[in-house]
Parts: structure tokens; sequence; C-alpha cells
């Protein structure tokens, strides 16, 4: 079955830059969207279509697609950012949804 | 602004039947293709199931651990979306979350906060 692959954990101190990976993304899934989830809540979209934000999300969250790879990155990590994080795909050959599994965002 | 409320949850034995429900607001839920997505304890997201819109027939896709077992269906007239669940095990016990999307065919914009439903003896 289709796997998205993410780390488990990322660690990053105050402001400095955090990267979260996702991959293998198949040919035939269309764009990746990512999700931040809080202890308790439930998920929030944070990216769109690989690199768009809805509004009210912080510049400093941006996402990218190399096609077989799309990665999160969050500039200036603050503490509130700490999170699990969760890519997301539209799998076409299937038209099933597949999560990626997930990574906890510490902040030292 | 999207308002996605669930309802139904609760204790279930192993082999029994529940019936979860989604109250939407603040949008058109008609046009609006319908999502179930679960969370086990500890773990990850796991889509379930999707309901496209009338236009689109109603039609309905489920993911392999729950296909032949859950049914999703939508009464637009009352803004709702529904999970049956049959044949209930133990490793259906997690958060059942309602969503839709919005900026696209595939993402997930609109969340509940979600229902728990516990399948155990």
């Amino acid at each position: 079955s289709y796997v998205l692959t993410q780390p488990p954990s990322v660690s990053v101190a105050p402001g400095k830059t955090a990267r979260v990976t996702c991959g293998e993304i198949n040919t035939g899934s269309e764009s990746v969207h990512w999700y931040q989830q809080k202890p308790g809540q439930a998920p929030m979209l944070l990216i769109y279509s690989d690199s768009d934000r809805p509004s009210g999300i912080p510049e400093r969250f941006s996402g990218s697609n190399s096609g077989n790879t799309a990665t999160l990155t969050i500039s200036r990590v603050e503490a509130g950012d700490e999170a699990d994080y969760y890519c997301q795909v539209w799998d076409s050959t299937r038209d099933h949804y597949v999560f990626g599994t997930g990574t906890k965002v510490t902040v030292l | 602004e999207v308002q996605l409320v669930e309802s139904g949850g609760g204790l279930v034995q192993p082999g029994g039947s529940l019936r979860l429900s989604c109250a939407a607001s603040g949008f058109t839920s008609s046009d609006a293709w319908m999502n179930w997505v679960r969370q086990a304890p500890g773990k990850g997201l796991q889509w379930v199931g999707r309901i496209k819109s009338k236009t689109y027939g109603e039609t309905t896709d489920y993911a392999e651990p729950v296909k032949g077992r859950f049914t999703i269906s939508r009464d637009d007239s009352k803004n709702m979306v529904f999970l049956q669940m049959n044949s209930l095990k133990i490793e259906d016990t997690a958060v059942y979350f309602c969503s839709t999307p919005a900026f696209s065919a595939s993402d997930f914009t609109g969340w509940g906060q979600g229902t728990l439903v516990t399948v155990s003896a």
C-alpha cells in the first residue's frame, strides 16, 4: 500500500529553521497538503497545493515539492510551533487519500 | 465560516455497530465532498472514506481496512453526513473527524472536533 514516509521527530532551537520531509510521492499523486495538529485538537490545514498558505497562516510556514519528495519548512521557529505535522496527497490511481506517518516537531 | 460538529461516539463491543453524525454549517454543504478521517490513540491520521456531492452522484469510496463494514451517507436537507460502522473491531478505536475540502478537491480544510469511538469488550 501507498505510504508517505516522514521522519518521526525533528528538534529545532527557537529562531532556527525546521524542515520536515514527506516521501516517496507516487506518480499520479497530485499536490501535497500539510497539516499541523496540537495535542487534543483537530488538525489544521497549513499548506495546500504544495506551497500555498490559507489566510491566517504565517509566512514562516512554506512548502515545496520536488516531485518525489515534499518539504515543509518552518522558519524562525517559535515555541508555539511545537506540534505534530502531517503531509497528505490524493492517490489518483485508487481515488483514495493518503496521510504521511507524521512528524513531531520539538522546540528545544 | 465552516463549522463541522461530530456526534454519536461511545463505547461499543467488538462486532457491534455505531452511527456517527456530522452536522455542517457556514457553507453550502450540499456542494461539498465530505470525508471521515480517524486517529487511533497516540497514532497518526488515517483517511476512512468520502462521499461526493449529489452533482457527482453521491459516490462513496472507502479505505481498505473499513471497506464492506462502514457506509457513508448524507442528508443535504439537514446538512448532515453520517458514518455507519458495522462489525466493529478493536482496531477501529479512534477519534473520528469529519472534514471537507475548500481549496482543491483533495485537501482537508474544515475539521470538526472529533468524536471518540471505543471498541472494547
